[in-house]
């Protein structure tokens, strides 16, 4: 069974800081690894979807790494602004349509 | 273009009360899911439904059904509801391709508690 976690649970930083997020899984044969962002009392945002072929994928301020060998991924959020206060969930496909989910990581940025 | 919708947003029920989750999508996409969600343990797949006519259960399918009404269309049944059954419920949805390349798009979510 597919393991999936992410550490720290929580994080808070000064603006402008860059993030770090990291999420570890179980096992490597894994389809695709999803970042999602959710904010307090509403649903989940797809921020990237990285396939086991990529190595990492971009969108403006964001990047996402995957090291499918290892069981790591990490996600880097550039010049963190308050915006960015939310909870990230990493999501690990590993069986066709099954997701298997992270806790999150709850991250507070001070301005 | 709504996306995924969920209704109700807010339940409260009583032990051994059944109720009707509903999940509707308007993005055309064949595969639909049902997850809860409980604090410090992520997301949990219930069922999912990977095309029209067919359902599947996930990791923790007991004391729930499903009915995929058609493409749009995908509700979650609590028969007879326990305290252990209190969480939030998401519906999600994924296409065009049905394969690993698609993303799961989430609908808003439904609180529920069971007293």
């Amino acid at each position: 069974k597919q393991e999936v976690t992410q550490i720290p649970a929580a994080l808070s930083v000064p603006e402008g800081e860059n993030l770090v997020l990291n999420c570890s899984f179980t096992d490597s044969a894994i389809y695709n690894l999803q970042w999602f962002r959710q904010d307090p009392g509403k649903g989940l945002t797809s921020l990237l979807l990285i396939q086991s072929s990529q190595r990492e994928q971009t969108s403006g301020r964001l990047n996402a790494s995957l090291d499918k060998s290892s069981g790591r991924s990490t996600l880097y959020i550039a010049a963190s602004q308050p915006g960015d206060s939310a909870t990230y969930l990493c999501a690990v496909n590993s069986n066709d349509y099954k997701l298997s989910f992270g806790a999150g990581t709850t991250v507070t940025v001070r301005a | 273009n709504a996306g995924v919708t969920q209704t109700p947003k807010f339940q409260v029920l009583k032990t051994g009360q059944s109720m009707t989750l509903q999940c509707a999508q308007d993005m055309n996409h064949n595969s639909m899911y049902w997850y809860r969600q409980d604090p410090g343990m992520g997301l949990r797949l219930i069922y999912y439904s990977a095309s029209e006519g067919t359902t599947d259960k996930g990791e923790v399918p007991n004391g729930y059904n499903v009915s995929r009404l058609n493409k749009r269309e995908f509700s979650l049944r609590l028969e007879s509801a326990a305290p252990s059954q209190t969480s939030v419920y998401f519906c999600a949805s994924s296409g065009p391709s049905g394969t690993s390349t698609d993303t799961q798009y989430f609908g808003p979510g439904t609180r529920l508690t069971v007293l």
